[in-house]
């Protein structure tokens, strides 16, 4: 089975950079989707193929994807990104969608 | 509006059978794949399993731990998706989510992100 690792928690004071990791064999050659996840409420795309925004998410939203490692960054963090975040890929080999198992964003 | 809205969440026990619905609005569904994602009590996501269109053949796939249990179906008249859940565990406990693959809703362009999700559906198996 693939599997994508991401540090469980990540904490940012507001105004800076958050950095998100996603780990994974070879991830750079998949293509990355990334989720953010309020408490209590169904998770939201905010980045889809490594590096692209759907309408109506912030620019502040980017994303990257080389080697073993994807990234989602978020710039200017506010209090109301505040969320659990996951990286998604489809893994080929077994035909499963794989998700991280999340990444907790704290803004102090 | 794009939406799916979700129905069919309660409680079991050990070994029984449940079915969750979700019904689709405001976009096509016929056309679009179709994905059931779960969410254990304070834990990450867990892919469920997918169906595919009807122009695909409907081929449905699962994960592992549901295989052989869970069947996903859809009604593209209806436009309802449905998940029957059979021979329910107690690690089956989650919230099931609903969810379209290929930005249905056009607020991307990826051939697979998910883009819309229903509201969820607490599914809790316990004797």
């Amino acid at each position: 089975s693939y599997v994508l690792t991401q540090p469980p928690s990540v904490s940012v004071a507001p105004g800076q950079t958050a950095s998100i990791t996603c780990g994974g064999n070879d991830i750079g050659t998949r293509s990355v989707h990334w989720y953010q996840q309020r408490p209590g409420q169904a998770p939201v795309l905010v980045v889809y193929d490594d590096t692209d925004r759907p309408s109506g998410i912030p620019k502040r939203f980017s994303g990257s994807n080389s080697g073993n490692t994807a990234t989602l960054t978020i710039r200017r963090v506010e209090a109301g990104d505040e969320a659990d975040y996951f990286c998604q890929v489809w893994h080929s080999t077994t035909a499963h969608w794989v998700f991280g198992g999340g990444t907790m964003l704290t803004v102090l | 509006e794009v939406n799916l809205l979700q129905s069919g969440g309660g409680s079991v026990n050990p070994g029984g059978s449940l079915r969750l619905s979700c019904a689709a609005s405001g976009f096509s569904f016929s056309d679009d794949w179709m994905n059931w994602v779960r969410q254990a009590p304070g834990k990450g996501l867990e892919w469920v399993g997918r169906i595919k269109s009807r122009s695909e053949g409907a081929a449905v796939e699962y994960s592992a731990p549901v295989k052989g249990r869970f069947i996903i179906t859809r009604h593209d008249s209806e436009k309802t998706l449905y998940l029957q859940m059979n021979g329910l565990k107690t690690e089956d406990t989650a919230t099931y989510y609903c969810t379209t693959e290929g930005c249905s809703g056009g607020t991307c362009y990826s051939t697979d992100a998910f883009d819309i999700w229903g509201q969820g559906a607490l599914v809790t198996v316990a004797s």
